[in-house]
């Protein structure tokens, strides 16, 4: 089946430090890649995606390359924030003919902690 | 521009109580609509989907049902609640087709004692 593994958390940073949280993933298709940001008490909020093979997805910053040969879709940003402080999950889905379409599946998210 | 609304925000209930959990939507029109459930250390699991009126479909047997009355409104029940299912609860939606992107409500959490 499909499955996102997420590098285990917390991660702690000092504010304008670089940030790396891994994410690998295996599909019985050809997956769409997500990363999703939760701030604390809130819902899941769109980061940014990919569609296709190296693709780059950015957004505030942040930025995750598809890379097919690697099956990765690893999020980093160059200097963060403490407003970064969140709850990161990274995503996929797999277009299944006569199937379900709609499924995203998760990891199980990583706690970035930003000092100031 | 599109809005998503849950209620309630926060829910504390007794073991063997109903729930009733609503989700509407605002500004599209026919969109699909997903719940699911964030359990404590884990990741996000899909419970249900709807792609419209009164088309629920189930990913997990649960002690959970799902019902879509009208277009843009989602509702998440259960006869009697179990300690099982506390948790973090996620509305979505998105436009009809399935490729398209997933966008979450600010959810419901629950805390069955």
């Amino acid at each position: 089946g499909d499955s996102v593994t997420q590098m285990e958390g917390p991660v702690t940073l000092s504010e304008e430090a670089f940030l790396t949280i891994n994410c690998t993933y295996t599909a019985t298709g050809y997956p769409s890649l997500f990363w999703y940001v939760q701030y604390p008490g809130e819902g899941l909020q769109l980061l940014l995606k990919a569609t296709k093979a190296d693709d780059k997805g950015s957004n505030k910053g942040f930025e995750a390359t598809y890379r097919k040969e690697t099956t990765s879709f690893h999020l980093e940003k160059g200097s963060v924030q403490v407003s970064d402080s969140a709850v990161y999950f990274c995503a996929l889905r797999v277009i299944k003919s006569g199937g379900s379409n709609y499924k995203l599946t998760f990891g199980k998210g990583t706690l970035l902690t930003v000092n100031p | 521009s599109q809005t998503i609304h849950q209620w309630p925000a926060t829910l504390v209930q007794p073991v063997g109580s109903p729930l009733s959990l609503e989700c509407t939507v605002e500004g599209t029109s026919n969109p699909n609509l997903y719940w699911y459930r964030q359990a404590a250390g884990r990741g996000l699991q899909l419970l249900f989907y709807s792609v419209g009126i009164g088309q629920i479909s189930s990913e997990v047997p649960q002690n959970l049902s799902a019902s879509r009355p009208q277009d843009r409104q989602f509702i998440l029940s259960s006869k009697k609640l179990l300690l099982s299912d506390s948790g973090f609860y996620l509305c979505a939606w998105s436009t009809s087709g399935g490729r398209e992107t997933q966008y979450f409500g600010p959810g419901t959490r629950l805390l069955v004692l």
